[in-house]
């Protein structure tokens, strides 16, 4: 089956422009995520959905950033007044569920969005 | 602060030896441990967990170890072949302590296979 798409794959903005990056989780999956990663650096949480809401959204930088799901599937991230320090690799992950009191359900990764601030 | 470590950026090995990842963690709160492999242009490809229950966790080529005294865990890969060259994160967290979801990731292991 299909796996989690993002698009677009690669975004060059300005400084200050409002950018949206959209993500299409694995059909099914209740719980979606999005990363952030920086060069040389490991993938760093942003906010977790389950169903529509926005269960954790302690990961989010500032209030530049806001996410949606507004129909529990597609989910599209927000990034207002773009920054440079902004640029990095947005990844977008799936879960069947978020997982148990003793396990972690495997998430699924998309191919991530390269964001680029000039 | 880093919680989740990989203190060598890149690794190198022959193709049919062993590879060894290393990683330590400093939060005492992590209770489920997760080995993802990265290509480039990819994202982030599941391979291996561990709870915190054992010690050791199989599949195939790839064993995961944990030491949960020293905080630390080992990837090892036997034998390595080419097609193993990648990126390869550690991510931690913590189901016991309500956070089943957050993943907190290392910085990768460049791991490189020669043939």
């Amino acid at each position: 089956g299909a796996g989690v798409s993002q698009t677009p794959s690669n975004k060059v903005t300005e400084k200050g422009k409002y950018v949206e990056l959209r993500c299409d989780p694995i059909s099914g999956h209740t719980a979606l995520y999005w990363y952030r990663q920086s060069l040389g650096q490991g993938p760093e949480f942003l906010i977790y959905f389950q169903g529509t809401g926005a269960a954790d959204d302690s990961g989010l930088p500032n209030d530049r950033f806001f996410a949606v799901r507004p129909e529990g599937s597609v989910s599209t991230l927000k990034i207002q007044r773009t920054e440079r320090g902004d640029s990095a690799v947005y990844l977008c992950a799936s879960s069947l569920l978020a997982g148990t009191t003793t396990s972690t359900d495997t998430q699924y990764f998309g191919p991530g969005t390269r964001l680029t601030v000039l | 602060d880093q919680q989740v470590k990989q203190n060598s950026p890149s690794l190198s090995v022959q193709e049919g030896r062993i590879s060894i990842l290393n990683c330590d963690y400093t939060n005492s709160m992590f209770d489920y441990f997760l080995w993802y492999k990265k290509y480039p242009a990819e994202g982030p490809t599941f391979l291996i967990s561990i709870s915190s229950i054992k010690d050791k966790n199989e599949d195939g080529r790839f064993t995961v170890f944990l030491n949960k005294s020293a905080k630390h865990l080992s990837l090892h890969i036997v034998p390595s072949q080419p097609g193993d060259s990648a990126v390869y994160f550690c991510a931690a967290s913590s189901p016991t302590g309500g956070s089943n979801y957050k993943l907190t990731f290392g910085k990768g292991t460049l791991l490189t296979v020669n043939p």
